[in-house]
């Protein structure tokens, strides 16, 4: 069975801070690969996919990951974070074959100071 | 508007009840899911759904119950045998194998 590991729990930055947050997967196939976001009071939205193709994809308000086939991740960055990035992210796969649906690592809240 | 309903948003139950959490979406989305989430774990996969009249276990579906006999409703039963059903359910669905997933705005079941 596949698995997601988030490295980072929480993480505190000041606006403006570059941001990395880890994502590794264990899977010995094919997968989908997505970055979701949560934030406070919300509903969880996409930030960004990768399928197949370029391994560096661009997700909504500047948000990008980049997907290392030898490392089995997908770390989600974003050169400068602003107050209104605070919010909890998750990082899932799905695989090609077998069970179809998503699995979560357990998140990072990301605190951004003003 | 298209999208995922998920109701109530608060509810809750006496120990020992059986509880049924709804979960409607008009997007026309062949496939639908049940997460539960809570605090440091992340979303966990309770039941999936690829189509009508089938369904799936996930990691932790000891407890619920599920039922998929209209294409745009998949209603969660938190029965009285799943040891700790104080949590965030989140519903999604999804059109297919080569999409995301879409949620809803989820339904925090306390039972006391």
């Amino acid at each position: 069975a596949q698995s997601v590991s988030q490295h980072n729990h929480h993480v505190i930055l000041s606006e403006a801070a570059s941001l990395e947050l880890g994502c590794n997967y264990s899977y010995g196939g094919t997968v989908n690969l997505f970055w979701y976001v949560q934030y406070p009071g919300q509903h969880l939205q996409l930030l960004l996919k990768y399928f197949s193709g370029d391994p560096l994809v661009k997700g909504i308000k500047g948000f990008e990951a980049e997907f290392i086939k030898s490392k089995f991740s997908f770390n989600l960055r974003k050169p400068s974070v602003q107050w209104s990035d605070t919010a909890e992210y998750f990082c899932a796969v799905r695989p090609n074959t077998g069970r179809r649906a998503l699995t979560f690592g357990s998140g990072t809240r990301l605190q951004v100071q003003p | 508007d298209g999208g995922i309903t998920q109701s109530p948003k608060y509810l809750f139950r006496k120990e020992g009840q059986n509880v049924t959490l709804s979960c409607e979406q008009n997007l026309n989305h062949d496939a639908m899911y049940w997460y539960r989430q809570d605090p440091g774990q992340g979303l966990r996969l309770i039941y999936y759904s690829q189509i009508v009249n089938d369904f799936q276990k996930g990691d932790i579906a000891e407890g619920y119950s599920v039922s998929r006999e209209k294409k745009e409703s998949f209603p969660l039963t938190v029965t009285s045998a799943q040891k700790n059903p104080t949590a965030f359910y989140l519903c999604a669905s999804s059109p297919g194998q080569q999409f995301e997933a879409f949620f809803g705005q989820g339904t925090r079941l306390t039972v006391v």
